[in-house]
């Protein structure tokens, strides 16, 4: 089975702009997640979309938004964007439902915002 | 609110020696599921073992292995036997069954030495 992929893999863009990125999960896996990794703050928890809702979703502000489609394929937006956005965003999908509940992460987006 | 800590921010070990991981979490679900994820550097982050809460024998999978304790909410890792390319960053996770939610602990940089 093909991993997770997102795309794109680096990305520079100027504060206020907006960012899309994407996810495509592994085959068959239902649920999707997106995380934001710094070096100050770890691993952050931004949103889980499962079968097309939202079913989890971490402590960011509202420029922060995602979506899944009925592929399971997912995205990002950050809009307005701010310094402090440059990170790793990485995604994880796992099966859902039932189980198992093991994720697994794409190579991830780097974002460098200046 | 369900926490997971990693106390130790840095640790090492000697290749072909032995170091445990400490991991401890908080919650009050009794179902639940604990994982131990390694993220080399500049590499994806993929799973090293899993354990369920439900389970009383402790997981393993080859050289590493872990020591659960439900009373004591602590998941620590051992790694026998250790290489080089377990040189990584590791990350302690729970997930909530009830509501399918992940919570990484701050995670351990292990350096390996030669």
């Amino acid at each position: 089975k093909a991993g997770v992929t997102q795309t794109p893999r680096y990305l520079i863009k100027t504060r206020g702009q907006q960012v899309t990125l994407s996810c495509s999960p592994i085959s068959g896996h239902r649920s999707v997640s997106w995380y934001q990794q710094t070096p100050g703050q770890g691993l952050q928890f931004l949103f889980e979309y499962f079968s097309e809702t939202q079913r989890n979703k971490g402590n960011f502000p509202g420029r922060f938004s995602g979506r899944q489609f009925s592929n399971s394929r997912s995205e990002m937006n950050v809009s307005t964007l701010e310094l402090g956005d440059s990170a790793l965003y990485l995604c994880a999908s796992s099966a859902g439902g039932t189980g198992p509940y093991e994720q697994y992460f794409g190579p991830g987006t780097r974002l460098t915002v200046t | 609110a369900q926490t997971v800590t990693q106390s130790q921010p840095e640790m090492s070990v000697q290749e072909a020696e032995t170091v445990t991981l400490s991991c401890t979490y908080d919650t009050s679900e009794s179902d639940y599921y604990l994982f131990w994820y390694k993220q080399p550097p500049s590499r994806q982050m993929i799973l090293v073992i899993r354990q369920e809460a439900y389970k009383q024998q402790n997981a393993t999978e080859n050289r590493f292995s872990v020591n659960f304790q439900k009373a004591a909410k602590s998941f620590s890792l051992k790694i026998s036997d250790s290489q080089l390319g377990d040189a990584a960053m590791y990350f302690c996770a729970y997930m909530d069954s009830g509501t399918y939610k992940y919570i990484f602990g701050t995670g351990t940089r292990l350096k390996v030495l030669a």
